[in-house]
Formats: C-alpha cells, sequence, structure tokens
C-alpha cells in the first residue's frame, strides 16, 4: 500500500534552517510528481511546492521563493524540502503529498503523509 | 491565481440528514481538452491528513461511500453528503487544479453534528 512519511519537524529559531524529508513506498515513486504542502494552525491548506517525476520542474509558492528548496532522490524513494531563514509565518504541519496521475503535474493529491510540525520561534 | 471560496464557513447538520457545501471559483476550471471540471474535494477528520474524496468535480475515489457525491460546473461546485453519519464529521475542503501552478485551495469548511 502507498505510504508516505514525513520527517524533520521541530522548534527552530527565526532565521534558522530545517530539512524535511518524505519517505515514500508502495508505489514507484519516480513515476510521480511530488509536492509539499502546509497548514498552519487552525488554518486552510497552501501549497508550497511541487517537483516534477524527473526533477526537472519545479514550482515555489511566492511566500517561500529564494528560502526553501525541494529536491528528490528517486533512487531512495525520497523527497526533501530544504527550508531557510525560517520566519514566525513558516509555522505550520508540513505534508507531501502525490499527484494522483502518474508522468502529469496539475492533479488532485491522491495520497498525503501524516504531516511534521514545523514551529519557528524564538 | 484562482481564488476558491467556499460556503458556509461551517453548518450543523442532523445524523441521517443531507449536507451541502458549496464552492465557487473565481474563473471557469473546466478543461476544455477533455470537458471535465478540475476540482477536488478533501475530508480532513481532526488530526488526520485531507483525504481524497472526490475528483474532475464528480467521481468518487476509491473506498469513498457513495452518499458523497460532486456536482457542478464551470466556477459552481456542491458536495453533497446525502446521509450524515458521525464519522463524516470533519473539515471539508475543495481545491482547483485547472491552472497550476499554483493549486489552490478553499478556506474550509466546518461540519459538525446538530
Amino acid at each position: 500500500q502507498v505510504q508516505l512519511v514525513e520527517s524533520g519537524g521541530g522548534l527552530v529559531k527565526p532565521g534558522g534552517s530545517l530539512r524535511l524529508s518524505c519517505a515514500a513506498s508502495g508505489f514507484t515513486f519516480s513515476d510521480y510528481y511530488m509536492s509539499w504542502i502546509r497548514q498552519a494552525p487552525g488554518k486552510g491548506l497552501e501549497c508550497v511546492s511541487y517537483i516534477s517525476s524527473s526533477g526537472s520542474t519545479i514550482y515555489y509558492a511566492d511566500s517561500v521563493k529564494g528560502r526553501f528548496t525541494i529536491a528528490r532522490d528517486n533512487a531512495k524513494n525520497s523527497l526533501y524540502l530544504q527550508m531557510n531563514s525560517l520566519r514566525a509565518e513558516d509555522t505550520a504541519v508540513y505534508y507531501c503529498a502525490r499527484d494522483s496521475r502518474r508522468y502529469t503535474g496539475g492533479n488532485a493529491f491522491d495520497y498525503w503523509g501524516q504531516g511534521t510540525l514545523v514551529t519557528v520561534s524564538s | 491565481d484562482i481564488v476558491m471560496t467556499q460556503s458556509p464557513d461551517s453548518l450543523a447538520v442532523s445524523l441521517g440528514e443531507r449536507a451541502t457545501i458549496n464552492c465557487k471559483s473565481s474563473q471557469s476550471v473546466l478543461f476544455s481538452s477533455n470537458n471535465k471540471n478540475s476540482l477536488a474535494w478533501y475530508q480532513q477528520r481532526p488530526g488526520q491528513p485531507p483525504k481524497l474524496l472526490i475528483y474532475w468535480a464528480s467521481t468518487r475515489e476509491s473506498g469513498v461511500p457513495d452518499r458523497f457525491s460532486g456536482s457542478g460546473s464551470g466556477t459552481d461546485f456542491t458536495l453533497t453528503i446525502s446521509s450524515l453519519q458521525a464519522e463524516d464529521v470533519a473539515v471539508y475542503y475543495c481545491q482547483q487544479y485547472y491552472s497550476p501552478p499554483p493549486r489552490t485551495f478553499g478556506q474550509g469548511t466546518k461540519l459538525e453534528i446538530k
């Protein structure tokens, strides 16, 4: 069965860095676009970044552009999000999610991880 | 960016009754190449990640009970739960994937038992 397991969240001071990881299993990871989606406490959902199946196409929300970097390692079935220059407004649960169709982006998200909490506070 | 607006923000429905949630997009999400609406619905129970219920506006994801249905086209969409069950208490989100990036979500509708 498809599983997505995030890790790497925690408490960090403003201006600090964190690296999130998402371990995928149960499907051919290299066939799918993958995304990071965040949810601030008590708030809605925001697509932060996505990466194509090969890694050649990448998108960032304006709110994180220049500070966050998405990457994937298809040999390790893993997705990453390097977060630098963190701000209080980056505090959220970060989910990794899979696009619902192989080889193409711009779909619904059919599988989500349980999420990892990032708290940015002094 | 396409803005998704849901109504109401919250509602309370009695067990066994119908629940209806609306979603409006700031522009049409009808994909001309396949004549399908790029609109999905998700359910998020407390403490859980979102779960895909409906895609292409009206196609139920595998395993989703048939009391959940989606309808609408263009800019106006509806999620209907025909007979509310206790396990349906959740926040429901619509999402467009017509104009990525970014794929945008509605603000959410909190569904409770009356």
